[in-house]
């Protein structure tokens, strides 16, 4: 089982609609978790970080689901901006960063 | 701010020469890591370390990788001798302490050819 799982997609969403991703991770002990996105050709940027009591941030919102070693992202209202691929992070507890392989999202208008 | 920077942007080489990519950190952050992503495997962590000293370079495919942090604002991941199966983008990223979010330099994209 990989470390760190995440559906690649695609996802075609319209306009407006919300639209949700999950990553699994395999160590009980990951203690630390973010979402990034990654632009075509870019270097990933820091979304946002996933906290235990789940969080928010505009249109955005993370989870943290530790009995089912999960973490999600919810999109609401999306944009066309919002095409991207989606990245989840993990910290083990060795201090290592451990990246899902992506969600690509496409934004339909 | 300056963010992380790397170089050189873009490397095209013939298979078997010497590669030398270059990463100068965030000012003030103690950790840098050296990824590599392709389509096939993503975002893959060669090695990182904190306050210049390597901690883990169990993901260093073979000893023709190698990776040095003489300080705390440079670092070096060298490939010697390269192979076709090498090409990749090569992300450096930098973070303030080892359990904080990283920050991404450009990368830079090798072709082997």
């Amino acid at each position: 089982r990989k470390e760190v799982e995440q559906d690649p997609g695609p996802f075609n969403v319209p306009e407006g609609a919300t639209v949700a991703f999950n990553c699994t991770y395999s160590n009980s002990a990951s203690q630390s978790f973010f979402w990034y996105r990654q632009d075509c050709r870019k270097e990933p940027k820091l979304l946002m970080s996933v906290y235990s009591s789940g969080n928010e941030d505009g249109r955005f919102t993370a989870q943290l689901n530790r009995a089912s070693q999960y973490i999600s992202l919810l999109i609401r209202d999306s944009k066309l901006s919002d095409s991207a691929t989606y990245l989840c992070a993990v910290i083990q507890g060795n201090e290592k960063l451990t990246f899902g392989t992506g969600t690509r999202l496409t934004i339909i208008p | 701010d300056a963010g992380v920077i790397q170089s050189p942007r873009h490397e095209v080489t013939e298979m078997g020469q010497e590669v030398t990519l270059r990463c100068k950190p965030i000012s003030g952050h103690n950790s840098l890591f050296w990824y590599r992503q392709t389509m096939m495997r993503g975002l893959e962590l060669l090695i990182y370390f904190n306050n210049n000293v390597p901690i883990d370079d169990s993901g260093m495919p073979e000893d023709r990788f190698s990776a040095k942090m003489p300080n705390a604002s440079f670092s070096t991941l060298k490939i010697q001798p390269s192979e076709p199966r090498d090409s990749a983008v090569y992300f450096c990223a930098s973070s303030l302490h080892s359990n904080s979010p990283l920050h991404f330099g450009n990368g830079t994209r090798l072709t082997v050819t």
